[in-house]
């Protein structure tokens, strides 16, 4: 069974602290991993999609790298605008596209 | 581009009646769209997987005598919560996944918060 567990569950940022959130997966043949920003009673906003070990996809301040099991989202200089929770999710070839998604992590960037 | 609607974003309705989500994709045709379910502070839970002109393909655990998907057209997908109960009060978003070469990505809606009372 495909697995997502992304840490930490929250995290709390000065504006200007750069830090990384981490998504760990386990799937059986790797189609594609997304990152996407949910905002608080809104459906989630796509971001990435990394498709094999050693990629690395950039945008504005976030960019997001994968290995063979994890992913990790880097977040250089955040501001408030960035807070958010970013949800982490997997792709299994050959399963029409299914999405198995992990729980989160809650963001806050403070001034 | 890839903007999926929903509607309504927002419901109240009394138990034991049937409400209905409507999810579009509006600039671009949708192979496959699916439905998710979002308890607070929980993550997505797929529902259902719907292909445009075939059944529904139901998640363990799901009724799908109670929650009934059409998917009409390659831009049109519909929820049906019939006899709805208080348990079944939720965060409903449906995402599309678009009909061209290449890109795995799902597109999401805004969701639609349903309420029963």
């Amino acid at each position: 069974e495909d697995q997502v567990t992304q840490s930490p569950e929250a995290l709390r940022l000065q504006e200007g602290e750069s830090s990384s959130l981490n998504c760990s997966y386990t799937v059986s043949g790797l189609r594609g991993l997304f990152w996407y920003r949910q905002d608080p009673g809104k459906g989630p906003e796509f971001l990435f999609t990394l498709y094999s070990a050693g990629e690395e996809k950039e945008k504005e301040r976030l960019k997001a790298t994968l290995t063979k099991k994890e992913s990790f989202l880097h977040i250089t200089a955040p501001k408030p605008e960035d807070s958010a929770t970013y949800l982490c999710a997997v792709q299994a070839g050959g399963t029409a596209s299914k999405l198995t998604f992990g729980t989160g992590t809650r963001l806050q960037v403070t001034l | 581009g890839a903007v999926v609607s929903q509607h309504p974003s927002w419901v109240i309705c009394k138990s034991g009646t049937s409400v209905k989500i409507e999810c579009r994709s509006l600039d671009f045709q949708a192979t496959t769209m699916f439905w998710y379910r979002q308890f607070p502070k929980q993550s997505l839970m797929l529902m259902a997987t719907s292909n445009e002109g075939s059944k529904a393909t139901y998640e363990q655990g799901v009724e799908k005598d109670k929650f009934l998907i059409n998917h009409a057209s390659l831009t049109l997908s519909t929820l049906t919560v019939t006899s709805a109960h208080p348990e079944d009060s939720s965060f409903y978003i449906c995402s599309a996944h678009p009909k061209r070469p290449g890109g795995y990505e799902q597109y999401f809606g805004p969701g639609t918060r349903l309420t029963v009372t």
